[in-house]
């Protein structure tokens, strides 16, 4: 059965430092998001990719994130300068259609900033 | 904005006890809900959705039904077992107004965590 993967599984990088989180989607899928849940909170979206381009994001997702579908099978998330505060887990979700289609996830990347 | 609220937790229940999770949800518009189960060390995974009012979703056992009366999902299952132990999302996604799109970002409630003992 087709699923999500995601790399690293565990990332552990210093303040200030760049990250790049990593995710395969499902192949014919269409619509592309990241999540984040910070231990103890809800999880929350950050950003949805569509036709190679953002289509939404949220007020979380500011110049310091960006995202990217580079060769048409990965997708990524950047943080450019990370912060204690963007320790984490990051999921990444993907979904074939719009219309009450159902949003597969991967298993997710633990960010940890010291 | 939207917003989903779920139970306080954790929720600890004996095997084949009868399980409630309540979820209520705020939103504009006509939302779909959903309930997602992530189990220790794995991804989200959905359990069961709803797309309109009255509808119910159902999947190995557990049931939900979309109350628009109410906003509410709650969900149930009639016996668990010690394998549904893991943690429970409610969430929904919003519609835009009639001729408008969404681009089916979800909302989560803050999670249940459910432990089933033998």
């Amino acid at each position: 059965e087709p699923e999500v993967t995601q790399t690293p599984s565990h990332q552990v990088t210093q303040m200030g430092q760049e990250v790049i989180l990593r995710c395969v989607p499902i192949s014919n899928h269409l619509y592309f998001y990241w999540y984040r849940q910070i231990l103890g909170q809800k999880v929350e979206f950050l950003v949805s990719f569509y036709n190679n381009e953002i289509s939404e994001k949220s007020e979380i997702f500011d110049d310091q994130f960006s995202v990217e579908r580079p060769d048409g099978s990965n997708f990524t998330l950047k943080i450019r300068s990370t912060k204690l505060e963007d320790s984490a887990m990051y999921f990444c979700a993907s979904q074939k259609g719009i219309s009450g289609g159902e949003q597969f996830f991967g298993p997710g990347t633990r960010l940890t900033v010291l | 904005g939207n917003s989903v609220t779920q139970m306080e937790g954790p929720v600890t229940l004996s095997e084949e006890a009868f399980l409630t999770i309540n979820c209520t949800y705020t939103a504009t518009g006509y939302p779909s809900l959903f309930w997602y189960v992530q189990y220790p060390g794995e991804g989200l995974q959905l359990l069961l959705k709803a797309t309109k009012a009255d509808d119910k979703g159902s999947n190995k056992g557990f049931e939900a039904t979309y109350r628009k009366e109410t906003t509410s999902f709650h969900l149930e299952k009639g016996s668990v077992q010690v394998s549904d132990s893991a943690v429970y999302f409610c969430a929904l996604s919003g519609k835009g107004n009639a001729g408008g799109t969404s681009y089916g970002k979800l909302t989560f409630g803050q999670g249940t965590i459910l432990t089933v003992h033998p």
